[in-house]
C-alpha cells in the first residue's frame, strides 16, 4: 500500500544547529510533497510544497529537497530556535506520515 | 489563525451513537477535506468535497459520510460509533482552481474536534 514514513523517534537538536527531518515514500510516486507543522492540540499548519521536478525549495530558514531516485524528501531548519519545537508532518497527496517530533534545546 | 473553524471542540459519545461534526471553511475556499488523527499518528484521509460533490474517499466505511453546503461549510457524520473512532477529527479547506484535484493544494486546517467514544 502507499506509504509515507517519517522517523518516529523524537529529534533533539541544540539551539542554533540545523535540524534535518526525513520523509520516505513507498509504492507510489507523488507529484508533490508538502510539509506541515503541528503543535499540541492544534491543526497542521502549511510550511512548504515541493514538486517532483524541483530539487530544492527554500523559505526563510526552511529548506526542503525532493529526490525521486531515493524516494525521499529532506526538510531542514537552519539556525534552529526553541520556538521551532513541534511535530513536523510530510504529506504526498492524501497520504500523510506520522510526523517527527522536533525538540530544540536552549 | 487559518479562518477554518470546527465545532464542537470536544465531544463524548457512547458506542453505537451517531455524531455530527461541523466545519466552516476559510472565506473563498471551495474544497474541504476531512481527516482522522489518532494519538501519535498522522492524519488519515476520510474524504474530500469539491463544490458540494464528494470527489475522493479514503479507506473508511460508509458509516462515515459528509456534506458540503453551498457556502462551502461542511459536516462529517459518523453512525454506529465504535471505540476505535476515538480520535481528533480535522477539517481542512483549500482553493482548487483547476477543478477537483485531490488534495493537491495547500490546505488550511481547523483546530479539530476531539471525539471520545466510551
Amino acid at each position: 500500500s502507499q506509504k509515507i514514513e517519517q522517523n518516529s523517534e523524537a529529534l533533539n537538536i541544540q539551539e542554533g544547529k540545523t535540524a534535518t527531518l526525513t520523509c520516505n515514500y513507498t509504492n507510489y510516486s507523488p507529484a508533490y510533497l508538502q510539509w506541515y507543522r503541528q503543535d499540541p492540540g492544534r491543526g497542521p499548519v502549511f510550511l512548504l510544497l515541493i514538486r517532483e521536478n524541483e530539487k530544492e525549495k527554500r523559505k526563510e530558514r526552511l529548506k526542503v529537497t525532493f529526490d525521486t531516485t531515493l524516494k525521499q524528501s529532506l526538510f531542514h531548519i537552519t539556525a534552529s530556535q526553541p520556538a521551532d519545537s513541534a511535530t513536523y508532518l510530510c504529506a504526498g497527496g492524501v497520504i500523510w506520515g506520522a510526523g517527527t517530533k522536533l525538540i530544540i534545546k536552549p | 489563525e487559518t479562518g477554518v473553524t470546527q465545532s464542537p471542540t470536544h465531544l463524548i459519545k457512547t458506542r453505537g451513537q451517531q455524531v455530527t461534526l461541523r466545519c466552516s471553511s476559510q472565506s473563498g475556499h471551495n474544497t474541504v477535506s476531512w481527516y482522522q488523527q489518532a494519538l501519535g499518528q498522522g492524519p488519515q484521509f476520510i474524504f474530500q468535497y469539491y463544490r458540494e460533490e464528494e470527489n475522493g474517499r479514503g479507506n473508511f466505511p460508509p458509516r462515515f459520510s459528509g456534506l458540503q453546503f453551498p457556502n462551502y461549510s461542511s459536516e462529517l457524520n459518523v453512525n454506529a460509533l465504535e471505540l476505535d473512532d476515538s480520535a481528533l477529527y480535522l477539517c481542512a479547506s483549500s482553493l482548487d482552481r483547476a477543478g477537483g484535484q485531490l488534495a493537491k493544494n495547500i490546505q488550511y486546517f481547523g483546530a479539530g474536534t476531539r471525539l471520545s467514544v466510551l
